[in-house]
């Protein structure tokens, strides 16, 4: 059984680029969060999808948008990219409507996004 | 404005003994908290999790302890294994259950030594 999975690993790009990051939930997850991770700080909540919509955000501004397929997986795009926005950026997959404890938040091993 | 704070960076212990791990948070509406575990080049993994009806929940070597008066959390490892250092994040989220939102704290490195 397939765990969440993204790519790429590693990225880099230089200020003012956009970049589009890509997840594949867990085999029979329905919802697909993202996280954005720097260096020293714990994942931040940045969006979540839940069929083929943006269900909730965090404090991100709109240069952070997302997509889901029908298949569940989901993108990531980033546009204009600041210095800032390098870190590790966390996909994690879950089920909606589960029972209680089965609706955990599983998570890729992310893509590391460096902003030259 | 950090609503869940792990104020320790760091804890060594010697295996074989206790390690506990400690969580503040500040936020009221927070019914539902987890613990997960990351090691370098990987993303977290899920340890065990509390709802806030509960004031403990135990798996294996590994126990969470829930006190709402004081929106304090606890992990407690026992015993502590090598392979057990690694980078540990408290989370919590709304809505009961686990699937909205997490709010982390910063993380807490765990090293344990032989």
């Amino acid at each position: 059984d397939a765990g969440v999975t993204q790519s790429p690993t590693h990225l880099i790009k230089t200020r003012g680029q956009q970049v589009t990051l890509r997840c594949s939930p867990k085999s029979g997850h329905d919802t697909v969060s993202w996280y954005q991770q720097a260096l020293g700080q714990g994942p931040q909540f940045i969006f979540q999808y839940y069929e083929e919509e943006e269900r909730q955000r965090g404090n991100f501004p709109d240069r952070f948008s997302g997509h889901q397929f029908p298949n569940y997986s989901s993108e990531l795009n980033v546009n204009a990219l600041l210095l800032g926005d390098s870190a590790l950026y966390l996909c994690a997959s879950s089920l909606s409507g589960g029972l209680a404890g089965t609706d955990t938040q599983y998570f890729g091993p992310g893509t590391r996004l460096t902003v030259l | 404005d950090q609503q869940v704070k792990q104020n320790s960076p760091s804890l060594s212990v010697q295996e074989g003994r206790i390690s506990i791990l400690n969580c503040d948070y500040t936020n009221s509406m927070f019914d539902y908290f987890l613990w997960y575990k990351k090691y370098p080049a990987e993303g977290p993994t899920f340890l065990i999790s509390i709802s806030s009806i509960k004031d403990k929940n135990e798996d294996g070597r590994f126990t969470v302890f829930l006190n709402k008066s004081a929106k304090h959390l606890s992990l407690h490892i026992v015993p502590s294994q090598p392979g057990d250092s690694a980078v540990y994040f408290c989370a919590a989220n709304a809505l009961g259950g686990a699937n909205s939102k997490l709010t982390f704290g910063k993380g807490i490195t765990l090293s344990v030594r032989p």
